[in-house]
């Protein structure tokens, strides 16, 4: 199957920063990505659709000018957390969309302290 | 909007026994996809099996099978032959055909798999 890459794995950042992940489809183009965030024991929550050329498209609840995301190329989306606080942290994942399937990101582990 | 739910917080299942997972979801769409997910300790989401909504064949894949019935909206998940790989986090998840063919997932099944 197709794959996507995340980086980094993992982060830990002060309470203030703003981090940047990045979500690449190493095989495939991708005109769609999406970001999920998931809380301990909880399921995928949709934040955002990235399109690749035009603005993202948050879900309801999201602040688009915390979550900043870039879709700049079809194989390359990416989200930042702007003035990240603890209890941003979470994990992050990211999905492309294929032909027939989404195919998921290994995520990332956000920790602000 | 399409909300999916499953019932069930937790299973375990012995080894080599089989096990079924329940699905609910609601729409209005005819025309959708439906998934089980599966996502191990290592957080990595795993596709196990997919089901067009227009194909009335239950679909299988080796040892995971579903038991999809439309009108119902019921989409449940069964293991056979159950393994100690198969203990892990199981999705349920919707996708629209259309649009941005978002997915929607449930809550999560937490199977454990007793040796």
């Amino acid at each position: 199957g197709a794959v996507v890459s995340q980086h980094p794995s993992w982060v830990i950042c002060k309470s203030g920063t703003s981090v940047k992940i990045e979500c690449r489809s190493l095989d495939f183009q991708a005109t769609t990505m999406f970001w999920y965030r998931q809380f301990p024991k909880q399921s995928l929550m949709l934040m955002a659709t990235s399109n690749e050329g035009s603005k993202a498209t948050y879900e309801q609840g999201v602040e688009k000018d915390k979550f900043l995301i870039n879709h700049a190329s079809l194989t390359l989306s990416t989200l930042t957390v702007t003035s990240a606080h603890p209890e941003d942290s979470s994990f992050y994942i990211c999905s492309a969309r294929g032909r027939d399937e989404q195919f998921f990101g290994p995520g990332t582990r956000l920790t602000v302290l | 909007a399409q909300t999916v739910t499953q019932s069930q917080p937790e299973m375990s299942v012995q080894e080599a026994e089989t096990v079924t997972l329940s699905c609910t979801y609601d729409t209005s769409e005819s025309d959708y996809y439906l998934f089980w997910y599966k996502q191990p300790p290592s957080r990595q989401m795993i596709l196990v099996i997919r089901q067009e909504a227009y194909k009335q064949q239950n679909a299988t894949e080796n040892r995971f099978s579903v038991n999809f019935q439309k009108a119902a909206k019921s989409f449940s998940l069964k293991i056979s032959d159950s393994q100690l790989g198969d203990a892990a986090m199981y999705f349920c998840a919707y996708r629209s055909s259309g649009g941005y063919q978002k997915v929607t997932f449930g809550t999560g099944t937490k199977l454990q798999v007793i040796p």
